[in-house]
């Protein structure tokens, strides 16, 4: 069936570090691919989405590109600030569905 | 509303008893789902709205779970003869048409009821 799989946390990176979480995914056909991001308190907000194999989604910093040939579509920033820690959920849908499909969710907690 | 609003946030209730849980989506979304998220895990599908119909109830994980919705606009889950494994936060989000498929579209996430059952 189509799932998706991210790396398990927590993530504990120092301000400033490189940030690499990453995703893949098992769909049939062409699913479109998001990451969500819950910050503390707060409800899940969409922070970028790649509807098409080699498109680049990018918000805050963060990037994650859709690839195909790996099915996996990782996210990126190259320099997390303390306001980035949040749990960061990778999540697809497809055509015929009829919702998204989240992944378990990877918690990041950035010290000073 | 501004955004999507979820009652009551937190819910402590015993063994065996009802619970309803309340989600008022944006104003003028026509979809409407229910997630949940339990701890360690991520998030389960429940159920889909499209107005006031259902036509995906197929996360919903036994006959106790139900779900109504009521002029295309508020949503109650209720759990009957709630269980230890039903603890979870019950999230609500909303989308303004059924997009969110085709990726044109994302959905606005409420911030969940917190249910304990002891």
């Amino acid at each position: 069936g189509n799932s998706v799989t991210q790396m398990e946390g927590p993530v504990t990176l120092s301000e400033e570090a490189f940030l690499t979480i990453n995703c893949t995914y098992t769909a049939t056909g062409y699913p479109s691919l998001f990451w969500y991001v819950q910050y503390p308190g707060e409800g899940l907000q969409l922070l970028l989405k790649a509807t098409k194999a080699d498109d680049k989604g990018s918000n805050k910093g963060f990037e994650a590109t859709y690839r195909k040939e790996t099915t996996s579509f990782h996210l990126e920033k190259g320099s997390v600030q303390v306001s980035d820690s949040a749990v960061y959920f990778c999540a697809l849908t497809y055509s015929s569905a009829s919702k998204i499909i989240f992944g378990s969710g990877t918690r990041l907690s950035i010290r000073p | 509303g501004a955004g999507v609003s979820q009652s009551p946030s937190n819910k402590v209730t015993e063994k065996g008893k009802d619970v309803e849980l309340r989600c008022d989506p944006i104003s003028g979304h026509t979809a409407l789902y229910w997630y949940r998220q339990s701890l360690g895990q991520g998030l389960e599908f429940l159920i889909y709205f499209q107005g006031n119909s259902a036509p995906d109830k197929s996360g919903l994980p036994s006959d106790r779970f139900s779900a109504e919705r009521t002029g295309g606009s508020v949503s109650t889950l209720t759990i009957q003869r709630t269980q230890q494994e039903d603890s979870a936060v019950y999230l609500c989000a909303s989308s303004l048409t059924m997009g969110v498929t085709s990726g044109n579209e994302k959905l606005f996430f409420g911030s969940g009821t917190q249910l304990s059952v002891l």
